[in-house]
């Protein structure tokens, strides 16, 4: 009930492409759900959350469409970048003070110029 | 403003030794975040601390402890390592009352 599962484990994808990574969580408790996405030596960076309230958030070119009835969230990074070669990963907590996140496994993008 | 920074970047040690490592989180975070991403694993919570006082663990031995400083700074121990402790540890913070978990560069541990 506490995992997270995320798909592709690996993802290509053209310069200007469309990137697309998908989560499912069992936990309806679940309803805080960040993506982070993480550089070869560095530590995860916080890139974009969103809460059941809302079905979709968009910043820039990155955006969330989240799916409740289904337990589904997925990320879209729109006009991909070699910039944007990265792991990300979905993560999923209850909202509030201090609660742990639950991790995705992460997929590797690799955006080819 | 400076992020979450953590000492050492790398630390290599021997099986049953003891490994100590660092954080310092956010000016103005009072919680601090400890995960493990092993090879293959991806992030494992580890252990969260406020307030200078462990506030949850995750599912890991009793080997894994820490503390936080009344500076918010804290301080993880591993005892007695084991090669399969070998993974890159991040520590996260976070502001009171706020789930945004803003994370380190992380510690590159290497049992050997």
């Amino acid at each position: 009930q506490q995992q997270v599962k995320q798909s592709p484990q690996s993802l290509i994808v053209q310069k200007g492409g469309i990137s697309i990574i998908n989560c499912a969580y069992e936990n309806t408790a679940f309803d805080y759900f960040p993506w982070y996405q993480q550089f070869p030596g560095k530590g995860p960076a916080l890139l974009i959350a969103i809460r059941p309230d809302v079905s979709e958030k968009k910043e820039g070119r990155f955006t969330i469409s989240f799916n409740k009835s289904a337990k589904q969230f997925s990320l879209h990074i729109m006009d991909s970048q070699p910039g944007d070669s990265a792991t990300y990963f979905c993560a999923a907590s209850i909202e509030g003070y201090g609660n742990k996140l639950v991790f995705g496994a992460g997929t590797i993008l690799r955006v080819k110029s | 403003e400076a992020g979450v920074t953590q000492s050492p970047t790398h630390l290599i040690k021997t099986r049953g030794q003891q490994a100590t490592l660092r954080c310092s989180p956010i000016s103005g975070h009072t919680s601090v975040y400890w995960y493990q991403q092993a090879l293959g694993l991806g992030l494992q919570f580890l252990l969260w601390y406020d307030e200078g006082e462990e506030r949850n663990r995750g599912n890991f031995p009793p080997r894994f402890s820490g503390r936080q400083f009344p500076n918010y700074s804290s301080e993880l121990n591993v005892n007695a390592l084991e090669l399969e402790d070998s993974a890159l540890y991040l520590c996260a913070s976070s502001p009171q009352d706020d789930n945004e978990q803003f994370f380190g560069p992380g510690t590159r541990l290497t049992v050997l």
